[in-house]
């Protein structure tokens, strides 16, 4: 069984620091790593997805990291606002589509 | 308009009751999920289906079962509601591609079993 671990299960963080977090999964038969933003009362939405070993993505304050070879992915948040409060969930999969997903990370922006 | 939508979005209903959840996508992806969130759990996979013809089992699929009515609209009912399928679940779909694409999920549905 695939397992997708994320760290920490919750983290606050003072508004305008910067902070990041980390998303385990199982290296072997690598396939994809989804990262989604999970705001409260809303739809989980894609921020990134990577497939390729080395790969880095940015979405404005937002970045990822991906090694697949060693298994885990970060997520980093630059200059963090009250608006990042969110949960972050990773997602990994060995076939088309079939994702894992961790617990996911809650974040908590204190203003 | 929402893209992926779900109903009814909160449920209450006692043990034993048959229940529907109904999920319809206006994206035109031919990939439909149904998950399920407990707190502090990740999304489980409960089925999945490729296009109208394919159902697939996902990693918790006891006491439940979906139907794929048309590329647009994918059910997943409950045949006998228990108090531990209380959750939020949520539909998803994606499109055909190389199998690394984002899912897009509905709104969710808070189910509560009695």
């Amino acid at each position: 069984i695939l397992n997708v671990e994320q760290s920490p299960q919750s983290l606050h963080v003072q508004e305008g620091d910067s902070t990041n977090f980390t998303c385990s999964f199982p290296s072997s038969n690598f396939y994809a790593l989804h990262w989604y933003r999970w705001e409260t009362a809303k739809s989980p939405e894609a921020l990134f997805v990577m497939t390729l070993n080395g790969d880095e993505k940015k979405k404005g304050r937002i970045s990822a990291t991906l090694n697949t070879k060693e298994g885990y992915s970060y997520l980093y948040i630059k200059g963090s606002q009250p608006e990042d409060s969110a949960t972050y969930l990773c997602a990994s999969g060995k076939g088309a589509q079939k994702l894992v997903f961790g617990q996911g990370t809650r974040l908590t922006i204190n203003p | 308009d929402a893209d992926v939508t779900q109903t009814p979005r909160n449920r209450i209903t006692k043990t034993g009751k048959r229940i529907m959840l109904e999920c319809s996508q206006t994206k035109g992806h031919d990939r439909m999920y149904w998950y399920r969130q407990d707190p502090g759990l990740g999304l489980q996979l409960i089925y999945y289906s490729f296009d109208v013809k394919d159902i697939n089992k996902g990693e918790i699929s006891d006491g439940y079962s979906v139907s794929r009515q048309a590329q647009a609209k994918f059910s997943l009912s409950l045949e006998s509601a228990i108090p531990n399928q209380t959750a939020l679940y949520f539909c998803a779909t994606s499109d055909t591609g190389q199998g690394a694409d984002e899912q897009f999920f509905g709104p969710g549905t808070r189910l509560t079993v009695l």
